[in-house]
């Protein structure tokens, strides 16, 4: 499984564009990125996924350069409520020998701030 | 749909003492896992079950047992409560072909005095 490197923690405003890098240098070729989000108190919460270039759905952008070592979850115009800890898991989605046990790090502490 | 549900939310318990964590899932997932959560860190898989039937060992399986009663239902049972059991405990549930994508339940807050 690949090492997920990311910040522990980011400080941002109200209104700002939040951008969370995640390191993966060894990510094997079947592997996707996926992000959750967990609020406190709360389960985590899937938010997206990929596999290369770029993705986006309602809440998020995934961007995934070429050589894949890295991605960069995009949150557009953060509130107080997108205030969380944010995990990059990297992992083979259909793995050929048995369950692919997703590693949960510390993730990244997002505040958002008034 | 009720998604995830975990009962109880709250717990407190006294060493030595048993109590199950019960798991119930509506989206006719085949999987379903048990994750503990300490303060400030990830979460770690206890134990996880690929299918009705099966339940395999995670990361950290020591002190608990589960049981996969169901296709909708998956317990997680402490026999004897330590208090580095102390932690707060998801239940999850995803499609064997998509293990990335899990539904978490809103977690049971387990306390060992």
């Amino acid at each position: 499984l690949a090492k997920t490197t990311q910040p522990i923690s980011m400080d941002s405003y109200e209104g700002q564009e939040v951008n969370i890098t995640c390191s993966h240098n060894n990510i094997a070729t079947n592997d996707y990125i996926t992000w959750y989000q967990q609020f406190p108190s709360q389960g985590p919460r899937f938010i997206i996924q990929g596999y290369k270039t770029k993705v986006t759905n309602e809440v998020a952008s995934l961007f995934i350069p070429a050589d894949r070592k890295s991605s960069t979850l995009s949150l557009p115009r953060v509130s107080l409520s997108d205030t969380a800890v944010y995990y990059c898991l990297v992992g083979d989605l259909v793995p050929s020998g048995g369950y692919n046990k997703l590693i949960f790090g510390a993730g990244t502490r997002l505040a958002v701030h008034p | 749909n009720a998604g995830v549900t975990q009962t109880p939310k709250f717990q407190v318990l006294k060493t030595g003492q048993s109590m199950t964590l019960q798991c119930a899932q509506d989206m006719n997932h085949n999987s379903m896992y048990w994750y503990r959560q300490d303060p400030g860190m990830g979460l770690r898989l206890i134990y996880y079950s690929a299918s009705e039937g099966t339940t395999d060992k995670g990361e950290v399986p020591n002190g608990y047992n589960v049981s996969r009663l169901n296709k909708r239902e998956f317990s997680l049972r402490l026999e004897s409560a330590a208090p580095s059991q102390t932690s707060v405990y998801f239940c999850a549930s995803s499609e064997w072909g998509d293990q990335d994508t899990q539904y978490f339940g809103p977690g049971t807050r387990l306390t060992v005095l």
